[in-house]
């Protein structure tokens, strides 16, 4: 399986403890998105990577939130002290940032992927 | 008021019919558009993009910009069962060749039965 793949895929945990994701993008894709979903919304951006460097965090991600791309490759989420209002679907989508325009001239769009996610739950 | 309305639906459709989606939006600077599709516990997956106004058409699906009303859809033509799931808008301003963040809808829950 080629995709984007998220572990663990499930994860219960107690509040106030430290919990980590790991996301693997797709090879050799140079951007990685991390996004959190709850219950009847949509996708809400966190932050993002291209490559190693994070160019951007959302007002979201407090400083309990932290996340990492060491070598540019899969990257972790960690939420320190969780509370129940970071129960959630985590998501992460990755693309390759295109080099120019495509053959036509047009501009050339990058497509996100989105892994399976992990479902996190605060007790 | 959110960047990216979206009704939740649920809507409800026979096996057949046309199905209409809808978003609207309030930040001009978008110009990438697009459509997933997310089936339940699973992540979004990309049905359609569209950059700038003007239609699209791929298979079943057609996706329509209107950017002066700040308005999109998707149309699905002879709607299946499988095609229950639930649509998320998205869209993201101009950063030059890139797309950056994606700012979606909350989702509109189709279910189409037999």
């Amino acid at each position: 399986d080629t995709g984007v793949s998220q572990n663990p895929r499930h994860k219960i945990t107690k509040r106030g403890q430290n919990v980590t994701f790991r996301c693997d993008p797709i090879s050799e894709h140079n951007r990685l998105y991390w996004y959190r979903q709850t219950l009847g919304q949509g996708p809400e951006f966190l932050t993002y990577f291209q490559n190693e460097a994070q160019l951007e965090k959302s007002r979201l991600l407090s400083d309990r939130f932290s996340a990492e791309r060491p070598k540019g490759s899969f990257s972790t989420l960690e939420i320190q002290r969780t509370e129940q209002g970071d129960s959630a679907m985590y998501l992460c989508a990755s693309s390759l940032r295109p080099r120019g325009r495509g053959g036509t001239g047009m501009i050339v769009a990058e497509t996100q992927y989105f892994g399976p996610g992990t479902r996190l739950l605060v007790l | 008021q959110k960047e990216v309305e979206q009704d939740p639906g649920p809507l409800s459709v026979p096996e057949g019919a046309i199905v209409s989606l809808n978003c609207t939006y309030s930040n001009s600077a978008f110009q990438y558009f697009m459509w997933y599709r997310q089936y339940s516990r699973k992540g979004p997956e990309l049905l359609m993009y569209t950059y700038s106004s003007g239609n699209k058409e791929d298979g079943r699906f057609t996706a329509q910009v209107d950017k002066s009303s700040k308005y999109i859809s998707l149309f699905i033509r002879d709607s299946q069962p499988s095609d229950s799931a639930t649509y998320l808008c998205a869209m993201s301003d101009d950063r030059g060749s890139t797309l950056g963040r994606l700012y979606f809808g909350r989702g509109t829950q189709l279910t189409v039965w037999p």
